[in-house]
């Protein structure tokens, strides 16, 4: 079965890194998300990585993939105050013409001055 | 700019009253999405289509239902909503199966 799981809350200092991390279940899985929800907001892609990738960097954004052990997980560099929001890692299988994406529970992230 | 849109963005109904959502895309993407987000909890799919191809969940009630009269436009039907029927409805596109979803903004519903 499908279980996509994060930590709830996690904490840092401006102009620290984050870390998120999110374990999933699905080994089948052929991609793989980060979304970022502000409050009252819909969803925006911040990244994927497909499921044969180690790493992938974007700007501020570095994906890890460990898919032995499925692990994700998303590291923010010089985190600001705009980045205050609920992550949402994913995992995607195809599905009827679709592509099936089950989120994990979302990480808070909270960023202090 | 190619979006999704989402209508309206908030919409309160009474218990057992029929409500539609609506979702419209200019983005010209193949796939479109329905997802259902209460409160603190992940988003949950409950059907897309794939053109005029219809997909339904396993767990989706029978009291959701949806409509895509054509590439743009795609509704969100609750035929007799209850009070754990209150969430956030999210519209996502895909250009193909394997593409990445883009949201719209959502539109919460209140349930009276």
């Amino acid at each position: 079965g499908e279980d996509v799981e994060q930590s709830l809350f996690l904490s840092v200092r401006e102009g620290d890194s984050s870390v998120i991390n999110c374990t999933y279940t699905d080994s089948s899985s052929t991609y793989l998300y980060w979304y970022k929800q502000e409050p009252g907001a819909g969803l925006q892609l911040l990244t994927y990585i497909f499921s044969n990738m180690d790493m992938k960097q974007d700007q501020r954004l570095t994906v890890l993939l460990n898919k032995k052990d499925k692990h994700l997980s998303l590291r923010i560099a010089d985190t600001q105050t705009g980045d205050s929001a609920i992550y949402f890692c994913a995992e995607s299988m195809g599905s009827g013409g679709g592509n099936k994406l089950t989120f994990g529970t979302g990480t808070q992230l909270k960023v202090e001055l | 700019d190619a979006m999704v849109i989402q209508n309206p963005r908030y919409q309160v109904t009474q218990f057992g009253k029929p409500v539609t959502l609506s979702c419209s895309q200019t983005l010209n993407h193949n796939v479109m999405y329905w997802y259902q987000q209460k409160s603190s909890q992940a988003p949950k799919l409950l059907f897309h289509y794939y053109d005029k191809d219809f997909n339904n969940e396993a767990d989706t009630p029978d009291n959701f239902q949806s409509r895509r009269p054509n590439t743009s436009f795609c509704f969100l039907d609750i035929r007799s909503p209850g009070l754990g029927d209150a969430a956030m409805y999210l519209c996502a596109t895909s250009r193909e199966q394997y593409n990445e979803q883009f949201f719209g903004p959502g539109t919460r519903l209140t349930v009276l």
